[in-house]
């Protein structure tokens, strides 16, 4: 069975601050992807990336950068110089491919004060 | 419009009334699905429609009762409902045929937050 672990239900940083959302994901599959998702108080699910088990490079758009790394399976997630619109909920997500369902995590509720 | 649409955004409604969720995605995707959204617990996959067939039920109760005319609209039709009904309900969609042993990304809806009194 897979399971995705966001350890960190809450984290509050102020303005400027970089923050690091952790994320585990354990399945016996060896093929595998990964997703983050941001759920801003209006309630959408916002996709922000898709990273499958194979490609452990790390990814930088803009202030947000995400770390795989295989070994450990962990994905993390990097906002850097955040801001106030950063404050949502956080969601890591696996999928198998072998499957058709996402495993959310419990989400990590971001509030970046000013 | 763009990408994945719902309506009403906010529903209040009582035991007793039959009211419908609509969801429509402009994305030229053929996989649909509804999720609910309670508060303090992990979003839970209620139906999936592959190519307008629904591939997946996950235990749902038949007060809920999904429909999906075309690959483009997707409905979620709601009758005698529980107060613990209430919740945020979304809806996605994704390019993936079930067809196809290969994944792809779902994207969501805004989501329509249900109050059952």
């Amino acid at each position: 069975a897979q399971k995705v672990t966001q350890a960190q239900t809450e984290i509050s940083v102020v303005e400027k601050e970089d923050v690091t959302l952790d994320c585990v994901y354990e399945t016996r599959d060896t093929t595998y992807y990964l997703f983050w998702y941001k759920q801003p108080p209006s309630g959408e699910l916002v996709f922000l990336i898709r990273r499958n088990s194979f490609d452990e490079q790390n990814e930088i758009s803009g202030r947000y950068s995400w770390n795989f790394q295989k070994s450990t399976s962990s994905f993390n997630f990097t906002i850097t110089a955040s801001q106030v619109v950063d404050s949502a909920v956080y969601f890591c997500v696996g999928e198998e491919t072998s499957g058709s369902r996402l495993t959310f995590g419990e989400g990590t509720q971001l509030t970046v004060n000013p | 419009e763009t990408g994945v649409t719902q309506t009403p955004r906010h529903l209040v409604m009582g035991m007793t009334n039959k009211k419908s969720l609509k969801c429509e995605q402009h994305l030229g995707h053929n996989a649909m699905y509804w999720y609910k959204q309670s508060a303090k617990k992990p979003l839970e996959l209620m139906f999936v429609y592959s190519l307008e067939e629904r591939v997946e039920n996950n235990s749902v109760p038949s007060r809920f009762s999904p429909e999906c005319p075309n690959s483009s609209h997707l409905f979620l039709h709601l009758h005698t409902l529980q107060p613990e009904d209430s919740a945020l309900y979304l809806c996605a969609s994704s390019g993936r045929s079930f067809r196809e042993t290969s994944t792809d990304t779902q994207y969501f809806g805004p989501g329509t937050r249900l109050t059952v009194l």
